[in-house]
């Protein structure tokens, strides 16, 4: 099955500053790359998403990018703000009827 | 629209027991998935119904199973409850049928004492 890795597991930037979170998969077949937001106490929010025909995708300050060839796909947010601290989860899946298999998730923590 | 409704939102259980957890999905989702939620594993894919069909399973033993109802809404049910199985449960919805842009509920925390 697919397996997917998260890096690193806590991230601080100062405001403004960007982050760039990075993961992995394994299953050459996953196709579609979901990036959730939690925060803390609350549900998973889906920020941003890319399928596997896409190499990069942005919406204001979030952008995802992808590389096929190295199962390699992060997310990047710039000019961070103090309501960018939460959990981030990325995720893979080959679609159809599988679930999402996530990563273990990123803290990232805004410095004033 | 409202979102994605679960209830309880806590239970607290004793090993052995079962208990039965339920979500509403946004109006118009014919899909819901179930994903276990802990510090340790992380978020993990239960199972997933559309049109009152299972149409796949996560890694779990047979103790937890679920079922959805004409009107989209499903149950979880788990049973001969054990420790390990403290964790915040979640509900997903979504309209296109798979795992894509999943709407999740708030979840249900559940305590095996």
């Amino acid at each position: 099955g697919e397996n997917v890795e998260q890096h690193p597991s806590t991230l601080s930037v100062q405001e403004g500053d960007s982050a760039v979170i990075k993961c992995t998969y394994s299953d050459s077949a996953s196709n579609y790359f979901p990036w959730y937001k939690q925060e803390l106490g609350k549900r998973p929010q889906l920020i941003i998403d890319i399928r596997s025909n896409v190499g990069e995708k942005k919406d204001q300050r979030i952008a995802v990018t992808l590389n096929k060839t190295a199962k390699h796909f992060s997310l990047h947010i710039t000019e961070t703000q103090p309501e960018d601290s939460a959990v981030y989860f990325c995720a893979a899946t080959p679609g159809g009827a599988d679930g999402l298999t996530f990563g273990k998730g990123t803290h990232l923590i805004i410095q004033p | 629209k409202a979102g994605v409704t679960q209830t309880p939102r806590y239970l607290i259980k004793t090993r052995g027991q079962q208990v039965t957890l339920s979500c509403s999905p946004i109006s118009g989702h014919r899909s819901v998935s179930w994903y276990q939620q802990t510090p340790g594993q992380g978020l993990q894919f239960l199972f997933e119904y559309f049109s009152e069909t299972q149409r796949n399973k996560g890694n779990f033993p047979g103790r937890f199973s679920g079922r959805q109802f004409s009107n989209s809404r499903s149950e979880m049910n788990v049973s001969t409850l054990e420790l390990g199985d403290s964790a915040l449960y979640l509900c997903a919805s979504s309209l296109l049928g798979s795992a894509e842009k999943l709407f999740f509920g708030s979840g249900t925390q559940l305590s095996v004492l």
